[in-house]
């Protein structure tokens, strides 16, 4: 079956960075895209980016740029998201969810379980 | 971006059909899709390009709509349903979720 595990919870200095993995089993990694996704309970659910697991190609919403970077090591089916330059709004719940493009924009067709990124000195 | 615009509580009997609206700020065609999310999970898909029940959802889960009005059918509603409920589209640039229908049973 489809499994998404995601690394554990992180706790984080503001100005520094955190990376978080997702790594997928149960399916052929390569032949869908691997999306991040945030939520707060402020502001709900947000698209972050997706990331062609085969060639490594990217999209971000234009409000991640430069916030977040989506990499992807196909060899252990492992999707990555690294945000750079932590502030409290960071603090969230991320998601990665295999995605399923439909025109140029995915659906979220599984989701990891979560992980649970805090910002405090 | 496009704003997803939907009821924020809903609360209903076991039993009696719920329909949970999404109204979108322009137009998505058909490209609209619903999650459930239960408290302390990670959302789960239920329904994608607007009215397609994706494997394994339960038959009493329906979805239709297109353009701005999109409407998301639990009939019947049953205990294990108590969730908040997001619709969210892929029409437009960049993906939008509407701020969820929790749904509690009475």
């Amino acid at each position: 079956q489809v499994q998404l595990q995601q690394s554990g919870a992180e706790l984080a200095k503001p100005g520094s960075s955190v990376k978080i993995s997702c790594k997928a089993s149960g399916y052929t990694f390569t032949s869908y895209y691997i999306s991040w996704i945030k939520q707060t309970t402020g502001q709900g659910l947000e698209y972050i980016g997706y990331i062609n697991t085969g060639s490594g190609g990217t999209n971000y919403n234009e409000k991640f740029k430069g916030k977040a970077t989506l990499t992807v090591d196909k060899s252990s089916s492992t999707a990555f998201m690294q945000l750079s330059s932590l502030t409290p709004d960071d603090s969230a719940v991320y998601y990665c969810a295999k995605a399923v493009l439909y025109g140029y924009n995915p659906s979220f067709a599984y989701w990891g379980q979560g992980t649970l990124v805090t910002v405090s000195s | 971006d496009t704003v997803l615009t939907q009821s924020p509580a809903l609360a209903v009997s076991p039993g009696e059909r719920v329909t949970i609206s999404c109204r979108a700020s322009e137009s998505v065609s058909t490209l609209m899709h619903w999650y459930q999310q239960k408290p302390g999970q990670q959302p789960t898909l239920l329904i994608y390009l607007a009215s397609n029940l994706e494997s394994g959802v339960p038959a009493r889960f329906s979805g239709s709509g297109s353009g701005t009005d999109f409407t998301l059918t639990i009939d019947p509603v049953e205990a294990d349903d108590t969730a908040t409920y997001y619709c969210q589209q892929s029409w437009n640039d960049p993906p939008t979720f509407g701020a969820g229908t929790k749904l509690e049973l009475k």
